[in-house]
C-alpha cells in the first residue's frame, strides 16, 4: 500500500501567521490526493481535492499544492477556528491510504 | 443537504461478529460511491472500505480484508459494512462517507457522525 507521511506532526502558530503543511506518498498518486481538517469531537471537513482545488465554502486562505509524491498545504494568516488537525488522503490506487496528521496549534 | 446516519455499533466480544448500517439521504445514493472509514480512541483516520456506485468491486484496507465485507442497497439508500473475527485493534468510531464521483476511487464529501465500536471481552 502507499504510506502517506505528514510533517511535522505538531505545528506551533500564531494567530496571523501562515503555516505550511507537507505529505509525502511513498509512490506517486497524481493528482489524486485530498486534504480535511478534523477539530476536537467533530467530523472530518473536506478542504481540498484533487491536490489543489478547494471545496465548496473552503475559505481562500487554504491552499494546496503539488503532485506526485510531494504535497503541500498552506494556511494564509491562520485564524482561531484553523486550529485543527489536518489529513491527506490519497486516492490514487487502492488501498486508499489517509496520513497520520498535522496537528497545528496555537503558540 | 446530504446525510449520512450510521447505525449498529455497539460492545462485541473479540472474534464475534457486528453488521453496521449507514441510511443516506439528501441526494441520489445510487450514483455515488461510498466509503467506511474508522478512527480509533485519540487516533487518526484510517480508510477501511470503499464500494463504487453499481457495486461492481469492492475495496479493503489491509488490516480488514478477508474479514469486513461492504455492500450497499441502492432501492433503501442504505450501504453496510459486515465486520467479522473482530479484534481489539477493530475498536473505532467507524464514518459512513459519500465519495465525491460515482466511483470509489475519490476523495470523500460528506461524513456521518460515526458510529462506535468497541471490542472487549
Amino acid at each position: 500500500e502507499i504510506v502517506m507521511t505528514q510533517s511535522p506532526a505538531t505545528l506551533s502558530v500564531s494567530p496571523g501567521e501562515s503555516a505550511t503543511l507537507s505529505c509525502r506518498a511513498s509512490e506517486s498518486v497524481s493528482s489524486n490526493l485530498a486534504w480535511y481538517q478534523q477539530k476536537p469531537g467533530q467530523v472530518p471537513r473536506l478542504l481540498i481535492y484533487g491536490a489543489s482545488s478547494r471545496a465548496t465554502g473552503v475559505p481562500a486562505r487554504f491552499s494546496g499544492s503539488g503532485s506526485g509524491t510531494e504535497f503541500t498545504l498552506t494556511i494564509s494568516s491562520l485564524q482561531s477556528e484553523d486550529f485543527a488537525v489536518y489529513y491527506c488522503h490519497q486516492f490514487g490506487d487502492w488501498p486508499q491510504t489517509f496520513g497520520q496528521g498535522t496537528k497545528v496549534e496555537i503558540k | 443537504q446530504v446525510q449520512l446516519v450510521e447505525s449498529g455499533g455497539g460492545v462485541v466480544q473479540p472474534g464475534r461478529s457486528l453488521r453496521l448500517s449507514c441510511v443516506a439521504s439528501g441526494f441520489t445514493f445510487s450514483r455515488y460511491g461510498v466509503h467506511w472509514v474508522r478512527q480509533a480512541p485519540g487516533k487518526g483516520l484510517e480508510w477501511v472500505a470503499a464500494i463504487p456506485y453499481d457495486a461492481i468491486g469492492k475495496y479493503y484496507g489491509d488490516s480488514v480484508k478477508g474479514r469486513f465485507i461492504i455492500s450497499r442497497d441502492n432501492p433503501k439508500n442504505t450501504l453496510y459494512l459486515q465486520m467479522n473475527n473482530l479484534r481489539a485493534e477493530d475498536t473505532a468510531v467507524y464514518y459512513c462517507a459519500k465519495s465525491g464521483a460515482y466511483s470509489a476511487s475519490s476523495f470523500v464529501d460528506s461524513w456521518g457522525q460515526g458510529t462506535l465500536v468497541t471490542v472487549s471481552s
